[in-house]
């Protein structure tokens, strides 16, 4: 059974710092895997998504990257804001589903103080 | 503008009563989703559909009904049989052709117990 797991639970980090984000998933057959973002009491919003022959994207200060072999993706944000600040939850499609199935990580709460 | 619209924003449930969620989109997307998520977990898939009047159980259906009579609207009704529902509801759609396809989200419905 695929399982998802991001670290740090939560990270609080000042303005202008370039920070990390992990994720790790258990088994490497997956299609994609996407990151999003949740801000409090509201939905998700994609912010990258990265098809499992892919090795990174990038959009904006985010880069997105992928090592299927080892069940790890980082999400790089530069020269964070406080508007920065948000849940972000990583999610793999397995492979082995005939729909678009997500398995959700249980997100990073980041906080980026002016 | 295209996106996912749910009501209402709040919702509360007496005991033994049905109530149900409301899920509208207007991206033309085949495949619509329900997820559930508990503070300090991930989202789980409760049930999905990818074309209308089908629609299959995800990991957590017991309690839940849906129904796809139109393309756009993917309703959820949290049953009696349901007995923890409290939480916070998201809807998502996703176009179904091709591989790597992301999936877009609703602002959500937090459900609460009277």
């Amino acid at each position: 059974k695929q399982e998802v797991t991001q670290i740090p639970a939560a990270l609080s980090v000042p303005e202008g710092e370039n920070l990390v984000l992990n994720c790790s998933f258990t088994d490497s057959a997956i299609y994609n895997l996407q990151w999003f973002r949740q801000d409090p009491g509201k939905g998700l919003t994609s912010l990258l998504l990265i098809q499992s022959s892919q090795r990174e994207q990038t959009s904006g200060r985010l880069n997105a990257s992928l090592d299927k072999s080892s069940g790890r993706s980082t999400l790089y944000i530069a020269a964070s804001q406080p508007g920065d600040s948000a849940t972000y939850l990583c999610a793999v499609r397995p492979g082995n589903t005939g729909f678009q199935k997500l398995v959700f990580g249980t997100g990073t709460r980041l906080l980026v103080s002016p | 503008d295209g996106g996912i619209t749910q009501s209402p924003k709040y919702l509360f449930r007496k005991e033994g009563q049905n109530v149900t969620l409301s899920c509208e989109q207007n991206l033309n997307h085949d495949a619509m989703y329900w997820y559930r998520q508990d503070p300090g977990q991930g989202l789980r898939l409760i049930y999905y559909s990818q074309i209308v009047n089908d629609f299959q159980k995800g990991d957590i259906a017991e309690g839940y009904s849906v129904s796809r009579e139109k393309k756009e609207s993917f309703p959820l009704t949290v049953t009696s049989a349901q007995k923890n529902p409290t939480a916070f509801y998201l809807c998502a759609s996703s176009k179904m052709t091709g591989v790597d396809q992301p999936q877009h989200f609703g602002d959500g419905t937090r459900l609460s117990i009277l």
